[in-house]
């Protein structure tokens, strides 16, 4: 079946350290986004790509790279720059004009 | 302004009542509008997306778009305890002459349907 897999589902990160969290879809899709949500929030775009080897900075890019080295893969690193990163982050992708498909999202947690 | 903005919540409404769920949006370009359903700890699922002023009806699903007011609404018939969930109204900015164009998100609704 056609989806996009997130991993890990719940991740936990040290005061300083950088930790990355995967997306890959295998949808055939074009464009993928990473967003940020917090409790009782919506959605905050971080990066987003349209195609391979490009990429743009959405809303809140602080603190926060990306990589499209592969159309399936888009890659989130969270930096020790970002300094509020407890959040649940969600990858996205879409082909058309019919919304985004979602991953089932990674829960990152500061210790 | 927010760029897009939801009526505040959380919504109650009886099994059986219609649920009905507000957005407006600050960018008069806006092409194109997506509600999702979120259940607690889970990511978005696509429930509907409107392009045309008027009415879409999907089921119990009934969206409605009014370009000139900046209006997009959710009505839920008949609701059911699994309606209970965070709604978001999502807005494509960026048409640009392609079908990709990034969402903007409203902070979101939290519906309760009690039995």
């Amino acid at each position: 079946d056609g989806g996009i897999t997130q991993s890990p589902k719940y991740l936990f990160r040290k005061e300083g350290q950088n930790v990355t969290l995967s997306c890959e879809q295998n949808l055939n899709h074009d464009a993928m986004y990473w967003y940020r949500q917090d409790p009782g929030q919506g959605l905050r775009l971080i990066y987003y790509s349209q195609i391979v080897n490009d990429f743009q900075k959405g809303d809140i890019a602080e603190g926060y790279s990306v990589s499209r080295e592969k159309k399936e893969s888009f890659p989130l690193t969270v930096t020790s720059a970002q300094k509020n990163p407890t959040a649940f982050y969600l990858c996205a992708s879409n082909q058309g004009i019919y919304g985004y498909t979602f991953g089932s999202g990674t829960r990152l947690t500061v210790v | 302004q927010k760029e897009v903005e939801q009526n505040s919540g959380p919504l109650s409404v009886p099994e059986g009542a219609i649920a009905s769920l507000n957005c407006t949006y600050s960018d008069r370009g806006s092409q194109s509008f997506f509600w999702y359903r979120q259940y607690s700890g889970k990511s978005p699922e696509l429930i509907m997306f409107i392009y045309s002023n008027g009415d879409k009806e999907d089921g119990r699903f009934t969206a409605q778009l009014n370009k000139a007011s900046q209006y997009v609404s959710l009505l839920i018939r008949d609701s059911q305890p699994s309606d209970s969930a965070t709604y978001l109204c999502a807005v494509n900015r960026d048409a640009g002459g392609t079908s990709y164009g990034k969402l903007t998100f409203g902070q979101g609704t939290i519906l309760t349907v009690h039995p």
